[in-house]
């Protein structure tokens, strides 16, 4: 199964776009990328996932390179009630998967 | 739906006492699991099951940890004895189909083990 890698924190403006970047080098052909993120003292929520094409949903898009090598979370114009710890995380045939520490993003007024 | 139900939200011991989480999971999800959450792994999966039964114990760490399912509508992770290392915040999560993208989770488990 697919280790992901992740920065650790990023900062955002409000209003402007969050670019959350995962890089998942090893992830094989059958493997989705799942994007969660974690609200402080909350469970995680789920925000959206793929395969192969870019996903949009209410929420956030996905931008998934070619070689499906990296993929971007983007939250299009970022709240106050965004900053939260974005996991990326990629699930085997296997039903196994690794959740890692995440990216905290914070949102500046 | 009241969402999944977990109980103690904190939970207090000292070492080499039993502990007891318990979690109810979304009636009708047939998929349950449970995690912990530390700063130093983050979040890790320890066990799930479907249709009550366990499918994948590889993260529980130790024989000190174990999990049940009695029932659809419950489940209990137990650790004995414990240990200060255990301390952590313990989620349990369901699903319907098993996949990532239906996962809802519970509000957790704060456990300090003195």
């Amino acid at each position: 199964d697919a280790k992901t890698t992740q920065p650790p924190s990023m900062d955002c403006a409000e209003g402007r776009a969050a670019n959350l970047p995962c890089n998942h080098s090893t992830i094989s052909g059958n493997e989705y990328v799942y994007w969660y993120r974690q609200i402080h003292s909350q469970g995680p929520q789920y925000i959206i996932h793929g395969l192969k094409n870019n996903e949009t949903n209410e929420m956030a898009s996905l931008i998934i390179t070619e070689d499906r090598k990296s993929s971007t979370l983007i939250l299009p114009h970022a709240t106050l009630r965004d900053t939260a710890v974005y996991y990326c995380l990629s699930r085997g045939t296997g039903n196994q998967f690794y959740f890692g520490t995440g990216t905290s993003l914070t949102v500046i007024p | 739906d009241a969402g999944v139900i977990q109980s103690p939200r904190h939970e207090v011991t000292e070492m080499g006492q039993e502990v007891t989480l318990r979690c109810k999971p979304i009636s009708g999800h047939d998929y349950l699991f449970w995690y912990r959450q530390t700063m130093m792994r983050g979040l890790e999966l320890l066990i799930y099951f479907n249709n009550n039964v366990p499918i994948d114990d590889s993260g529980m760490p130790e024989d000190r940890f174990s999990a049940k399912m009695p029932n659809a509508s419950f489940s209990t992770l137990k650790i004995q004895p414990s240990e200060p290392r255990d301390s952590a915040v313990y989620f349990c999560a369901s699903s319907f189909s098993g996949l990532l993208t239906e996962q809802f989770f519970g509000p957790g488990t704060r456990l300090t083990v003195l």
